[in-house]
């Protein structure tokens, strides 16, 4: 298996402007979370899914962001408009078992926002 | 909040000596899990132990838990660069994990 991928994996992007990012779990996995890496804050859980669903969307920032998982293979992470306090790295991780299970993470999107 | 903390926030050590880190939680677990993370990495799962068990080890690593005084701790034996790395733990809790903010571990040769 190739692993949880993201794409893409730098993104340099000017204030305002929209900014999605990827994500294609393991193949099987039913669960899939999306995290913010920053130096201040480490790592925040940001939104998760089960079964291509919403759980729990309480780690979003504000309505800037939003996430969708249209089928078990793909999910995005959207910011509009995006702000140079949105930079960071951005992982998507997926398990098996809900969030008991162990998570596998992508390799990340690095998002610089000017 | 975040669930874990872990201590130190950074270790550097000799290689070949055992480096220990230690990740303190504050509400009841189902499971511990910890992490390494590579520099521009995402990151990579060690080892779980679950909240009926006090000891697991998994080739040079040995995870202990106390749930009486909510904690862990990482012993990392016969230390290599490679082991250099971001090591965090992780608590599942509301049906989600929450990870610590890491140590920083060093291995000089």
């Amino acid at each position: 298996d190739a692993g949880v991928i993201q794409s893409p994996r730098h993104e340099v992007t000017e204030m305002g402007q929209e900014v999605t990012l990827r994500c294609k779990p393991i193949s099987g996995h039913n669960s899939l979370f999306w995290y913010r890496q920053t130096m201040m804050r480490g790592l925040e859980l940001l939104i998760y899914f089960n079964n291509n669903v919403p759980i729990d969307d309480s780690g979003m920032p504000e309505d800037r962001f939003s996430a969708k998982m249209p089928n078990a293979s793909f999910s995005t992470l959207k910011i509009q408009p995006s702000e140079p306090r949105d930079s960071a790295v951005y992982f998507c991780a997926s398990s098996f078992a809900q969030s008991r299970g162990i998570q596998y993470f992508g390799a990340g999107t690095r998002l610089s926002v000017l | 909040s975040q669930q874990g903390e872990e201590d130190p926030q950074a270790l550097s050590i000799q290689e070949g000596e055992n480096a220990t880190m230690n990740c303190s939680y504050k509400t009841s677990i189902n499971n511990l899990q910890w992490y390494r993370q590579n520099s521009g990495r995402g990151l990579v799962h060690l080892i779980l132990i679950r909240s009926n068990e006090r000891e697991k080890h998994s080739g040079r690593l040995r995870v202990t838990l106390d749930t009486s005084k909510k904690s862990s701790s990482l012993l990392i034996t016969a230390s290599r660069a490679a082991d250099t790395a971001s090591y965090f733990c992780a608590t599942e809790g509301a049906q989600k994990l929450v990870f610590g903010q890491g140590t920083r571990l060093t291995i000089n040769p």
